[in-house]
């Protein structure tokens, strides 16, 4: 099946860096989402891009679909922005899910 | 529109019992998709529902099993508890079974049922 890796696993920035986050996967894709998990558990909507260029406010994401990665922008953080982000896939399976990005702001 | 609604938030039981837990899909949404997460082995594919039928089944044992009704509300059953099974249990929902890239393919989730079995 899909394999999905995220880098970096954990990433400590102050408040007010910029960071980018990778999804590389294996295989041709149709869907590609991007998630924040709060600390509550709840996965929150943050792109869904299988191609292209998207951007939100503070965070913008971009999917090259052909050389297999989408990358996760996220400009001037914020503490309200820590968090597990997820990169997940979907191909000719399930959505298929990457270990995540463990992100912490400090003030 | 309201958001996928799971019940309940949390439920503590002990080896060997039974668990049902439900999903209401975003109004309008006829695929609905059940997850597992646990620190240990990440988010893991449970089984998708599109139209009443599971379409989709992940690697999990038969203790594990699912419906959906004809309104588009789901259910999960876990049988005979093990304490592996606890976990945060999540349900999303798509306006459709995916296909190609479409924004109707896009998967909501809701806020889960967090299981702790003793």
């Amino acid at each position: 099946g899909i394999q999905v890796e995220q880098s970096p696993p954990d990433l400590i920035l102050q408040e007010g860096a910029n960071s980018t986050l990778r999804c590389n996967f294996s295989d041709s894709v149709n869907n590609l989402q991007w998630f924040h998990q709060n600390p509550w558990g709840q996965l929150i909507n943050l792109f869904y891009i299988p191609s292209g260029t998207k951007q939100n406010g503070r965070l913008s994401a971009t999917t090259v679909a052909t050389e297999r990665y989408s990358l996760l922008y996220i400009s001037s953080s914020q503490t309200t922005d820590s968090g597990v982000y997820f990169c997940a896939v979907r191909g000719n399976t399930p959505l298929v899910f990457g270990k995540g990005t463990r992100l912490s702001v400090i003030a | 529109k309201a958001g996928v609604t799971q019940t309940p938030r949390y439920l503590i039981k002990t080896r060997g019992q039974q668990v049902t837990l439900s999903c209401s899909p975003i109004s309008g949404h006829r695929s609905v998709s059940w997850y597992q997460q646990t620190p240990g082995q990440g988010l893991q594919f449970l089984f998708e529902y599109f139209s009443e039928t599971q379409r989709n089944k992940g690697n999990f044992p038969g203790r594990f099993s699912g419906r959906q009704f004809s309104n588009s509300r789901s259910e999960m059953n876990v049988s005979t508890l093990e304490l592996g099974d606890s976990a945060l249990y999540l349900c999303a929902s798509s306006a459709r079974l995916a296909g190609g890239p479409s924004s109707y393919n896009e998967q909501f989730f809701g806020p889960g049922t967090r299981l702790t079995v003793l």
